[in-house]
């Protein structure tokens, strides 16, 4: 069981909007850390996507959007492309000075 | 660009001990905090553990007895031991690299399966 928690599985159609959370505690998204995202496809390495709650790397399109509020993060994927099929994994820093993941979710 | 390669052997015997290095190219190891993650097959990521350039580390709580990391900067890798590794402990493992708070660069990962 991951520390922190998200949705096993989302699905969307082609151009739809599709929204992942991740939900911490007070020990890690809620104290204050920033939430970092990532894509991974199969075979390949995660790839970071969303860094510092909301911020896109060079080269990660408009349509990945990120916030957060109090224990919770979330992910936004606007315009759904098939491309998109993926895991998507969140991860946050924590009190103890350690690293945490969420359990992922598979996008169909 | 900085690259990251993981090297090591990709079966160990259960009891044993898993050994990892992985190699920084394209940059320096210094200035950086360089961290182990790990996904077991079909299962979702788990941080080992990081370890600073100055040699200061920190590691998973549930893996902390079993784990160390080090470095040799003038070689510029950093490895991983596991030490009583059971079947549990077949997973890919990735190397990868802190930037602004986030895990910006990753190695291309490397299978280590635990079996006799």
């Amino acid at each position: 069981q991951s520390v922190l928690t998200q949705p096993p599985s989302v699905s969307g159609a082609p151009g739809q909007r599709v929204t992942i959370s991740c939900t911490g505690s007070t020990s890690n998204i809620g104290a204050g850390y920033d939430v970092h995202w990532y894509l991974q496809r199969p075979g390949k390495a995660p790839q970071l996507l969303i860094s510092g709650n909301s911020n896109r790397p060079s080269g990660v399109p408009d349509r990945f959007s990120g916030s957060k509020s109090g224990n919770t993060a979330s992910l936004t994927i606007s315009g759904l492309q098939a491309e998109d099929e993926a895991d998507y994994y969140c991860t946050s820093y924590t009190r103890g000075s350690t690293w945490v993941f969420g359990g992922g979710t598979k996008l169909t | 660009q900085v690259r990251l390669q993981e090297s090591g052997p990709g079966l160990v015997n259960p009891s044993e001990t898993l050994s990892l290095n992985c190699t920084v190219s394209g940059g320096s190891i210094s200035n950086s905090y360089w961290s182990w993650i790990r996904q077991p097959p079909g299962k979702g990521l788990e941080w080992i553990g990081y370890i600073y350039y100055s040699g200061s580390t920190r590691y998973n709580p549930s893996l902390k007895s079993r784990v160390t990391i080090s470095i040799d900067t003038s070689r510029n890798h950093f490895s991983l031991r596991l030490s009583s590794v059971t079947a549990a402990d077949t997973a890919v493992y990735y190397c990868a690299r802190l930037r602004d708070g986030a895990y910006a660069y990753w190695g291309q990962g490397s299978l280590v399966t635990v079996s006799s």
